[in-house]
């Protein structure tokens, strides 16, 4: 069965500072990941994702994160904050048996203050 | 523009009462799937399809039916509200062919009293 662990539920930087979220995952089959952002009483939109091309992803608004086989990790990066990043960010997983089901972790506040 | 549109975008119910939540999505996607969102919990599956006429379970679906006649309408019914229903419910759609992309709508705000 898939997981994900969001190893923070708060991470809280200054801005101009860098931004790390962490993210562990487990899945038996190749998985494929996504990094997803709600800002406060919106729908999701997608950062970025990756599906077994190249390791390190670049998204949009300065976001990248990088694929780790090894580690079973996809932390999501960012040279220095703004603080319109401020928002909750959901790292996920998706199967590649067909039914492509998203299975998503609890979530990271990003805190940024000026 | 193209997406998924949810309706309505709140919604008051009482112990008891049924209602249904609409989705729509004019991509031509062939999978749709009803997520929830509750504090602290991410984004939990209650059912999803992958096309006109088959539909299955996720993680949660006590308390929620699905059917899928059309390839754009994905329907979410409550037959019976309870409190523990009381959430953020969000619809996505993707394609099924080639890159995986998933759609989300902006979300319906159920509370139940």
């Amino acid at each position: 069965a898939q997981s994900v662990t969001q190893l923070d539920s708060h991470v809280s930087v200054s801005e101009g500072t860098p931004v790390l979220l962490r993210c562990n995952y487990s899945s038996s089959y190749s998985p494929s990941l996504f990094w997803y952002v709600q800002h406060p009483n919106k729908g999701l939109q997608l950062l970025l994702k990756y599906t077994s091309a190249a390791t390190l992803v670049k998204g949009i608004n300065g976001f990248e994160a990088e694929f780790k086989k090894s580690e079973t990790s996809f932390h999501l990066t960012k040279p220095s904050a703004h603080m319109s990043d401020a928002a909750e960010y959901f790292c996920v997983v998706s199967d590649s048996t067909g039914f492509q089901k998203l299975v998503f972790g609890t979530g990271t506040r990003l805190l940024v203050s000026p | 523009n193209a997406g998924v549109t949810q309706t309505p975008k709140f919604q008051v119910l009482k112990t008891g009462q049924s209602m249904t939540l609409q989705c729509a999505q004019d991509m031509n996607h062939e999978y749709m799937s009803w997520y929830r969102q509750d504090p602290g919990m991410g984004l939990r599956l209650i059912h999803y399809s992958v096309g006109a006429g088959i539909t299955d379970q996720g993680e949660v679906p006590n308390g929620y039916n699905v059917s899928r006649s059309t390839t754009e309408d994905f329907p979410l019914r409550l037959l019976s509200a309870a409190p523990s229903q009381t959430s953020v419910y969000f619809c996505a759609s993707s394609t099924l062919q080639g890159t995986i992309s998933y759609t989300f709508g902006s979300g319906t705000r159920l509370t139940v009293v």
